[in-house]
């Protein structure tokens, strides 16, 4: 079963910041939490990932809560390209090459 | 450098056939698992490969099988397919360390008649 909860869907402005949020209540300290999208029947893309610090990359930000607990995926101008699942999956830094994967949130932009 | 690639991207069997498909990693990945995507049951992992050797497995039936060629290129066979397993077949590829991120390829649709 996937660790963590996200809400089901999402709207969001073209042009405006996309803030999804994730909540991993059980996550553990060897845990990362990893973010990938998949556009209609594409395979999932890559987003970005951390342990404990915010982290920022040319697509996206990371904010991870002091406790580790929650998480919010900023897509800081979002756009109609963004519209997409995005799926929050906390995986052991030390564990298998096997992601689980939850429902997800399904965002749409709007133009 | 090139993504990870897949082929075929659509196939259409019938029940009781077999299937083979293919998965050529991102150059220098040694490692590629493999999942099943259905409308159902969502994303799930079904195994991966490491070195030419079944590291991980998912909850799968043994008509789910796959190999590992010694260039990382990996194929995963399914048999005596069933209605159920038509799906959206995916690869995911990466260096094989317990930290080290997954990239997928595009998919390959199978659909059981």
């Amino acid at each position: 079963d996937a660790k963590t909860t996200q809400p089901t869907s999402m709207d969001c402005a073209e042009g405006r910041a996309a803030n999804l949020p994730c909540n991993h209540s059980t996550i553990s300290g060897n845990e990362y939490v990893y973010w990938y999208r998949q556009i209609h029947s594409q395979g999932p893309q890559y987003i970005i990932h951390g342990l404990k610090n915010n982290e920022t990359n040319e697509m996206a930000s990371l904010i991870i809560t002091e406790d580790r607990k929650s998480s919010t995926l900023i897509l800081p101008h979002a756009t109609l390209r963004d519209t997409a699942v995005y799926y929050c999956i906390v995986k052991e830094i030390q564990g298998a090459q096997k992601l689980v994967f939850g429902q997800g949130t399904r965002l749409t932009i709007n133009p | 450098k090139a993504g990870v690639t897949q082929t075929p991207r659509y196939l259409i069997k019938t029940r009781g056939q077999q299937v083979t498909l293919s998965c050529s990693p991102i150059s220098g990945h040694r490692s590629v698992s493999w999942y099943q995507q259905t409308p159902g049951q969502g994303l799930q992992f079904l195994f991966e490969y490491f070195s030419e050797t079944q590291r991980n497995k998912g909850n799968f039936p043994g008509r789910f099988s796959g190999r590992q060629f010694s260039n990382s290129r990996s194929e995963m066979n399914v048999s005596t397919l069933e209605l159920g397993d038509s799906a959206l077949y995916l690869c995911a590829s990466s260096l094989g360390g317990a930290g080290d991120t997954q990239y997928f390829g595009p998919g390959t649709r199978l659909t059981v008649l």
